[in-house]
């Protein structure tokens, strides 16, 4: 089946725009997190959906960062007024969240580049 | 708070041979579950292996296994019979497991190793 896609694959913006990048998780999976790759950096966790509950937003870095899900599958981040420190790869991973273990399954992420 | 500390930015191995990255990490949880990801230049991160803590046995997937020391929270990747495409970015990581504790199971990454293999 279909893998996590994630769009664009590629963002380029200017210093104070606001960006949009999209997540399509697996059919089915219930969980979804977003994680964010800066240069030569592991991956830190920014936020998690499960299901139709209040989402986990401890890790969002500032107010300008906020997230949605709709319909409990399609997430999108949304990053307001753009600063060059938010250029990093976002990446997106859904699992089933069934059990005390869930493989998390990622996305190609998105390059953000903020110019 | 969980960390996981990969202290090898860079490794090297020779095409068939054997290497070993390693990692650490340090928790005050009880049960937690250990990984490596692979994520290659196509950026997709790649389950490689898991842990689970309560189990003592080395988990082992093919060429690939783990010498896991619980007391010392040491956690290093093997990887036998080296291919070039094993070459990528691999990360360590750990997490709580789900709802243990209010857990998310969010993963907490270290920074990475980057493996190249020289034919």
């Amino acid at each position: 089946g279909a893998g996590v896609s994630q769009s664009p694959s590629n963002k380029v913006t200017e210093k104070g725009k606001d960006v949009e990048l999209r997540c399509d998780p697996i059919s089915g999976h219930t969980a979804l997190y977003w994680y964010r790759q800066s240069l030569g950096q592991g991956l830190e966790f920014l936020i998690y959906f499960q299901g139709n509950s209040a989402p986990d937003k401890s890790g969002l870095p500032s107010d300008r960062f906020s997230a949605e899900r709709t319909g409990g599958s399609v997430s999108t981040l949304t990053i307001q007024r753009t600063q060059q420190e938010d250029s990093a790869v976002y990446l997106c991973a859904s699992s089933r969240s069934s059990g005390s273990y869930n493989e998390q399954f990622f996305g190609p992420g998105t390059r953000l580049t903020v110019l | 708070a969980q960390t996981v500390t990969q202290s090898q930015p860079e490794m090297s191995v020779q095409e068939a041979e054997t290497v070993t990255l390693s990692c650490t990490y340090d928790t005050s949880e009880s049960d937690y579950y250990l990984f490596w990801y692979k994520q290659p230049p196509s950026r997709q991160m790649i389950l490689v292996i898991r842990q689970e803590a309560y189990k003592q046995q080395n988990a082992t997937e093919n060429r690939f296994s783990v010498n896991f020391q619980k007391a010392a929270k040491s956690f290093s990747l093997k990887i036998s019979d080296s291919q070039l495409g094993d070459a990528a970015m691999y990360f360590c990581a750990s997490s709580p497991p789900m709802n243990y504790g209010g857990s998310q199971g969010n993963l907490i990454f270290g920074k990475g190793t980057k493996l190249s293999v020289k034919p």
